[in-house]
């Protein structure tokens, strides 16, 4: 059964940058596609990006100017970059595996929540 | 404010039938699968139905989906205490972004 974890610091300071990356177990992360979203406290889910084994990304507009996805296939990882983060991006922060492409979001993580306070 | 539009709450009685709305338009529903994801209270999203109406694996009959133009319907039957919560449409936009409705509050009278 596939796993998915997600992992990284539950603070960050306003105008740093997040990090966090999902470990992926129980199956490769290769041929799939594999997404981060996130969700404010109380509010609904918001997509933010996916990045395929291979390298090749797509960002939700909103926030394409400060994300950057990546991806570590010897780890089975890959990691999401956010930067110049405020209040507003205090969230529970979900992984995700999807196939094809444009398919549902079949496996989840746990989630983590990342606050952002000074 | 979420692209797809889905009302906040709905409720009714153990072993009553409940369906939840999901409208979009075009550029989103109206071109592509509808996802729909059950969250229990404290965990992650976990996935219902895909592919419009198709479910994976040991999710129950009693969920059921469909898609007609640019709108997506959930159903549940046979309601139980243990559904109670909440409910999100997704699917894929035209600028090739992930969308999600706001989500809707089901509460087992």
């Amino acid at each position: 059964q596939v796993q998915l974890q997600e992992s990284g610091p539950g603070l960050v300071k306003p105008s740093e940058t997040l990090s966090l990356t999902c470990t992926v177990s129980g199956g490769s992360i290769s041929s799939y596609y594999w997404s981060w979203i996130r969700q404010p406290p109380g509010k609904g889910l918001e997509w933010i990006g996916y990045i395929y084994y291979s390298g090749s990304t797509n960002y939700n507009p909103s926030l394409k100017s400060r994300v950057t996805i990546s991806v570590d296939t010897s780890k089975n990882q890959f990691s999401l970059k956010l930067s110049s983060v405020t209040a507003a991006d205090t969230a529970v922060y979900y992984c995700a595996r999807h196939f094809p492409r444009y398919g549902p979001l079949g496996y989840w993580g746990q989630g983590t929540l990342v606050t952002v306070s000074s | 404010q979420s692209v797809l539009t889905q009302p906040p709450s709905v409720s009714a009685a153990p072993g009553q039938k409940v369906t939840i709305s999901c409208s979009g338009s075009s550029s989103n529903i109206g071109n592509n699968y509808v996802s729909w994801y059950q969250q229990l209270p404290g965990t992650a999203p976990k996935l219902l139905i895909y592919d419009n109406n198709k479910r994976p694996s040991g999710i129950p009959d009693r969920f059921s989906g469909s898609k007609s133009g640019t709108s997506a319907t959930l159903g549940i039957t046979g309601l139980q205490t243990g559904d109670e919560a909440d409910y999100y449409c997704g699917t894929w936009d035209s600028s090739l972004s992930g969308v999600f409705g706001g989500g809707t509050k089901l509460t087992v009278l």
